[in-house]
C-alpha cells in the first residue's frame, strides 16, 4: 500500500535550520510529484510548492521563496524540506502530499511533522 | 492567485441531518478543454492528515461513503453530507488545482449541536 512517512517533531530556536523528510513506499517514487503543505496551529492549509521527483526541479509558492528548499534522495524514495533561519511564524505542521501524475489533488499525505520555533 | 472562499466557517449539526458547505472561487475552475472543474474537497479530523473526499468537483474518491456529494461548476461549489454521522465531525476544505499556487479555502468546521 502507498505510504508517506515523515520524520518526527522538531523543537528549534529562531535562526536555526530544520530538515524534514518524507519517505515514500508502495509506488515508483519518480513517477509522481511531491508537494508540501503548511498548517499553522489552529489554521488552514497552505500549499508551499512541489518538487518534480524525476528531474529534481523544485517550484515554490511566492511566500516560500528564499528560506525553503525542497530536495530529494531519490535512491531512498525520500523528499526533504529544509527551512533555514527559522522564525516564530514557521511554527506549524508540515505535510508532504502526493499528487496524481497530471493533476494536483492529493490522495496520499504524510502524517505531518510539527516544527516548533521558540527561544 | 485564485482565492477560495468557504461558508459557513462553522456549522453545528445533529446526527442524521443533511448539511451543505459552500465554496466559491475568485475565477472559474472549469477548463474548456475537458469540461472539468478543477476542485477537490478534503476532510481533516483533529491530529490527522487531510483525507481526499472528492475531486473533479463531484467524483468521489475510492472508499468515500456515498453520503458525501460534491456539486457545482465554474465558481460555485457545494459539498453535501447527507445523514451526518458522528464520525463526520471534522473540518472540511475545498482546494483548487486549476492553477498554481494551488489554494485552499479557510475550512468549515462541522460540530455537534
Amino acid at each position: 500500500q502507498i505510504q508517506l512517512v515523515q520524520s518526527g517533531p522538531e523543537l528549534k530556536k529562531p535562526g536555526e535550520s530544520v530538515k524534514i523528510s518524507c519517505k515514500a513506499s508502495g509506488y515508483t517514487f519518480t513517477d509522481y510529484a511531491m508537494h508540501w503543505v503548511k498548517q499553522a496551529p489552529g489554521k488552514g492549509l497552505k500549499w508551499m510548492g512541489w518538487i518534480n521527483t524525476y528531474t529534481g526541479k523544485p517550484t515554490y509558492a511566492d511566500d516560500f521563496k528564499g528560506r525553503f528548499v525542497f530536495s530529494l534522495e531519490a535512491s531512498a524514495s525520500t523528499a526533504n524540506l529544509q527551512i533555514s533561519n527559522l522564525k516564530n511564524e514557521d511554527t506549524a505542521t508540515y505535510f508532504c502530499a502526493r499528487s496524481t501524475r497530471v493533476y494536483n489533488w492529493f490522495a496520499y499525505w504524510g502524517q505531518g511533522t510539527l516544527v516548533t520555533v521558540s527561544s | 492567485d485564485i482565492v477560495m472562499t468557504q461558508s459557513p466557517s462553522s456549522l453545528a449539526v445533529s446526527a442524521g441531518e443533511t448539511v451543505t458547505i459552500n465554496c466559491k472561487s475568485s475565477q472559474s475552475l472549469l477548463y474548456s478543454g475537458n469540461q472539468k472543474n478543477y476542485l477537490a474537497w478534503y476532510q481533516q479530523k483533529p491530529g490527522q492528515s487531510p483525507k481526499l473526499l472528492i475531486y473533479w468537483a463531484s467524483t468521489r474518491q475510492s472508499g468515500v461513503p456515498d453520503r458525501f456529494i460534491g456539486s457545482g461548476s465554474g465558481t460555485d461549489f457545494t459539498l453535501t453530507i447527507s445523514s451526518v454521522q458522528a464520525e463526520d465531525l471534522a473540518i472540511y476544505y475545498c482546494q483548487q488545482y486549476y492553477d498554481t499556487p494551488n489554494t485552499f479555502g479557510a475550512g468549515t468546521k462541522l460540530e455537534l449541536k
